[in-house]
């Protein structure tokens, strides 16, 4: 399981775009990088997951550049209820195999 | 589908007694895991099962911890004697088998967690 870095806190502001970008500088071949969202006194909430390029739903959009090192989750126009804890995961998937679930990124969004 | 379920949502229990923590996983999914989340060690995996058959179990912190899960809708994972340090949010998860559906995206599907408390 490859070892995922990534921002301890972020503040945005209601109406903007955040970025949190994710280090897996030894991500395997097969290994894909997903987004788990979770909210205090709840449970991990899938959000996205990718291999490369890129992927958008209807919440998020992910980047993933040709070399696979890093990845950008980002949320358009985030309000109040997008303040959470995000976890980026590299993992070969996130269904059947356990998850490894590093410190996150506890996004504070301010109106 | 009311998605995971756990019982209790809440525990508060004395040291030395025993505690058991319920789950009933998502109607359909063979995959089943145990997570436990505190500040200082955040969410680490407990132990999981496939069908109904642990599959690895080496995260369980010790003896005085055991699972189990005697059909495909229902697991325990239980404590005795608990401890003050076993205090801490207990999770269920479970996803459905990558051989199922051909989805190249697999996810995890978490309950509320119970929160339990040791004192």
């Amino acid at each position: 399981l490859a070892k995922t870095t990534q921002p301890i806190s972020m503040d945005s502001y209601e109406g903007q775009e955040v970025n949190i970008t994710c280090s897996h500088n030894n991500i395997a071949t097969n290994d894909y990088i997903t987004w788990y969202q979770q909210f205090p006194s709840q449970g991990p909430r899938f959000i996205i997951q990718g291999y490369k390029t890129k992927v958008t739903n209807e919440v998020a959009s992910l980047f993933i550049p040709a070399d696979r090192k890093s990845s950008t989750l980002s949320l358009p126009r985030v309000s109040l209820s997008d303040t959470a804890v995000y976890y980026c995961l590299a993992s070969a998937s996130s269904g059947n195999t356990p998850l490894v679930f590093g410190k996150g990124t506890r996004l504070s969004v301010i109106a | 589908d009311a998605g995971v379920i756990q019982s209790p949502r809440h525990e508060v229990t004395e040291m030395g007694q025993e505690v058991t923590l319920r789950c009933k996983p998502i109607s359909g999914h063979d995959y089943l895991f145990w997570y436990r989340q505190t500040m200082m060690r955040g969410l680490e995996l407990l132990i999981y099962f496939n069908n109904n058959v642990p599959i690895d179990d080496s995260g369980m912190p010790e003896d005085r911890f055991s699972a189990k899960m005697p059909n495909a809708s229902f697991s325990t994972l239980k404590i005795q004697p608990s401890e003050p340090r076993d205090s801490a949010v207990y999770f269920c998860a479970s996803s459905p088998s990558g051989l199922a559906g051909g989805r190249a995206v697999k996810e995890q599907y978490f309950g509320p967690g119970t929160r339990l408390t040791v004192t």
